[in-house]
Formats: C-alpha cells, sequence, structure tokens
C-alpha cells in the first residue's frame, strides 16, 4: 500500500526564515515518483517537482531545495528565505512507476504554510 | 486557456439535488482523474479513467458516479447531493511517457457546497 504522511499540519514563521517541510511515504515498490504540489489562497494546485526513485540527489530551484533520503523514505522541501508569497498549502505525493495505476497519486493531508511579513 | 478546464467554478445546491461537474482537456491524455479535496484530508481519488472504455473506482466513489463521453471530457455526477459532499473537486489528467510521465495535471476546481 502507498501512503504518505505529512506530519505538520501548520507551520508559521516570519519572512526571510527558512523552513522545512517534512514528508515521509510508504511503499512496497522500488520504483516510483514522488512530488510536491503547491496550493496558493487562491485555490489551484502547482506543481513543484517530480522526483524519480532512481535520482536521490538533492535539486534546488532557487529559493527551493528538496532532499531526497530513500534510506528514511523521506522528501524534505526546504524554502529558504522565505516570503509571504510562499504562503500556501503544500502537498506531498507518491506515484507507482509502472502498472496499471501509473499516474495515481497518493497525497499526504498537507503543511498549511503562512509566512508573516 | 488552461489546459484542463472544469465547470462550473463554483455551485451552490441543495440536498437531495443531482449535479454534474464537467472536465474537459487540450492535453491529450488518455487518463483523467477527480479527486476531491477537504481541508486538513489532502486530496482523495473519486474515480480515474484510463481511457474512454475504462472507468475505475477511487477510494472514495460511493455517491459519485463518472461518465468519459471522449477522449477530451470526463463528468463527475452527483445523484441526490448530500451536506458532507461539500468540497472542492479536482480534474487531472496524466501521461503514461515522456518528460511529465505520471505527473498530474489539474485543472482549477470546483467548488461544491451542498445546503
Amino acid at each position: 500500500a502507498q501512503k504518505v504522511t505529512q506530519a505538520q499540519t501548520e507551520i508559521s514563521v516570519v519572512e526571510k526564515e527558512d523552513v522545512t517541510l517534512d514528508c515521509v511515504y510508504e511503499t512496497r515498490d522500488t520504483t516510483y515518483y514522488l512530488f510536491w504540489y503547491k496550493q496558493p489562497p487562491s485555490g489551484e494546485l502547482v506543481f513543484l517537482i517530480r522526483r524519480n526513485s532512481f535520482d536521490e540527489q538533492n535539486e534546488i530551484s532557487g529559493r527551493y531545495s528538496w532532499n531526497f533520503q530513500k534510506s528514511t523514505s523521506s522528501f524534505n522541501f526546504t524554502i529558504t528565505a522565505s516570503q509571504v508569497v510562499d504562503s500556501a498549502v503544500y502537498f506531498c505525493a507518491l506515484a507507482k512507476d509502472r502498472g496499471s495505476t501509473l499516474g495515481r497519486l497518493y497525497f499526504g493531508r498537507g503543511t498549511q504554510l503562512t509566512v508573516w511579513p | 486557456d488552461a489546459d484542463v478546464t472544469q465547470t462550473p467554478r463554483n455551485r451552490i445546491t441543495k440536498t437531495g439535488k443531482r449535479i454534474m461537474l464537467e472536465c474537459s482537456q487540450t492535453k491529450g491524455h488518455d487518463r483523467m482523474y477527480w479527486y476531491r479535496q477537504d481541508p486538513g484530508l489532502g486530496l482523495r481519488l473519486i474515480y480515474y479513467s484510463f481511457d474512454v472504455k475504462d472507468i475505475n473506482k477511487g477510494e472514495i466513489s460511493d455517491g459519485y458516479s463518472v461518465s468519459r463521453q471522449a477522449q477530451a471530457k470526463f463528468s463527475l455526477s452527483l445523484e441526490s447531493a448530500i451536506p458532507n459532499q461539500t468540497a472542492l473537486y479536482f480534474c487531472a489528467t496524466s501521461d503514461l511517457s515522456g518528460p511529465n510521465t505520471g505527473e498530474l495535471f489539474f485543472g482549477e476546481g470546483s467548488r461544491l457546497t451542498v445546503l
């Protein structure tokens, strides 16, 4: 069975602080995809990153960085120098790599991040 | 224009009414999905379709039905709406190959309120 746990329900920080959003996943598959999506107050879902289980390299995109560790089944997301516009709900998700359910995502419950000016 | 379009974007209805949420896409993807979002629960899969002839139940299909009218269209129906179906509904598509394999492309969401 696939499961994604985002233990942090809500996080509040002050602008310019760094913040890490945790994501722990469970799967019996040896290959899979991991995702992060952002949902700003306007409600749409914005794709942030997709990571294949073969690729354990960390990734940095501007102020965003992701730490993927298969040994701990974690795919954490760090925002450096947070800004008010980063305020949103962030979802971590897991997908099988192959088979009949390819493309079906299993979502965590989300972390509400609030960045105060 | 959005690649995945949902209509209506907002709808208020009464208990017992039939309601249909429509989704159309221009991405050319075979796979389409309906998810439901409730505060604190994340997104949960209602139904998904791999092609026009293939419909599958997700985690929470009770009280819902779907129709895949064409590759580009996937509708979600609530035959007799009830208040606990008040939620934000998302349609999504996905591709099986290429650089976006496995990624979901979402519509803008349909907010449904059942009174």
